[in-house]
């Protein structure tokens, strides 16, 4: 069955620490897709980035970095110099083609505190 | 371009009151989706609009919960009679076909 799994409930660093969040995903398909969004405080649920299972090229973009490895079926996220605006909960999702939906199947999500 | 609208953004009702919550998606997209989140179940998809039509209702809670979308415009999801435990912030998101899902800000239901 599909599941996304992400480890670490919550995760305190302080600022200008490197941290990266872990995500493991289950299914079956050979054709899906990969993302993460961050919820800040306020609420919002923010699109960061979306990978699909036939590129497991790393991806940066400033500070933001995923390493994506389909033989561990991991998309580990990675935030370099962390700033406390970082603080946010941070969900993994994976969408699959069999479900001709789209669907969004979302880890539990890890609570990230960035300190002064 | 604006985003994915729901309204209201906050909801406080009395148990057995009907709740409507309101989405508009962004221009141009052909999908629409309802989430639900809480601290005890995470996010969890309720249904699924594409082109208007409802395709995937499954996780829909059950008899109480109804979604429309009458238009490529607007879609409503009711409650009726809601319950405490129907208390989240309730997620609209839209997407072009199979591509990413933008979301709104949400509406936080309370129900006393």
């Amino acid at each position: 069955a599909q599941k996304v799994t992400q480890a670490q409930t919550e995760i305190s660093v302080v600022e200008k620490e490197d941290v990266t969040l872990d995500c493991v995903y289950e299914t079956r398909d050979t054709t899906y897709y990969l993302f993460w969004y961050k919820q800040p405080p306020s609420g919002e649920l923010v699109f960061l980035i979306r990978r699909n299972s036939f590129d497991e090229q790393n991806e940066i973009s400033g500070r933001y970095s995923w390493n994506f490895q389909k033989s561990t079926s991991s998309f580990n996220f990675t935030i370099t110099a962390s700033q406390v605006v970082d603080s946010a909960v941070y969900f993994c999702a994976l969408s699959e083609s069999s479900s001709n939906t789209g669907k969004l199947i979302f880890g539990q999500g890890t609570t990230l505190q960035v300190k002064p | 371009d604006a985003g994915v609208i729901q309204s209201p953004r906050h909801e406080v009702t009395e148990m057995g009151q009907e709740v409507t919550l309101r989405c508009k998606p962004i221009s141009g997209h052909n999908s629409l989706f309802w989430y639900r989140q809480t601290m005890m179940r995470g996010l969890e998809l309720l249904i699924y609009f594409n082109n208007n039509v409802p395709i995937d209702d499954s996780g829909m809670p059950e008899d109480r919960f109804s979604a429309k979308m009458p238009n490529a415009s607007f879609s409503t999801l009711k409650i009726q009679p809601s319950e405490p435990r129907d208390s989240a912030v309730y997620f609209c998101a839209s997407s072009l076909g199979w591509n990413t899902q933008y979301f709104g800000p949400g509406t936080r239901l309370t129900v006393l």
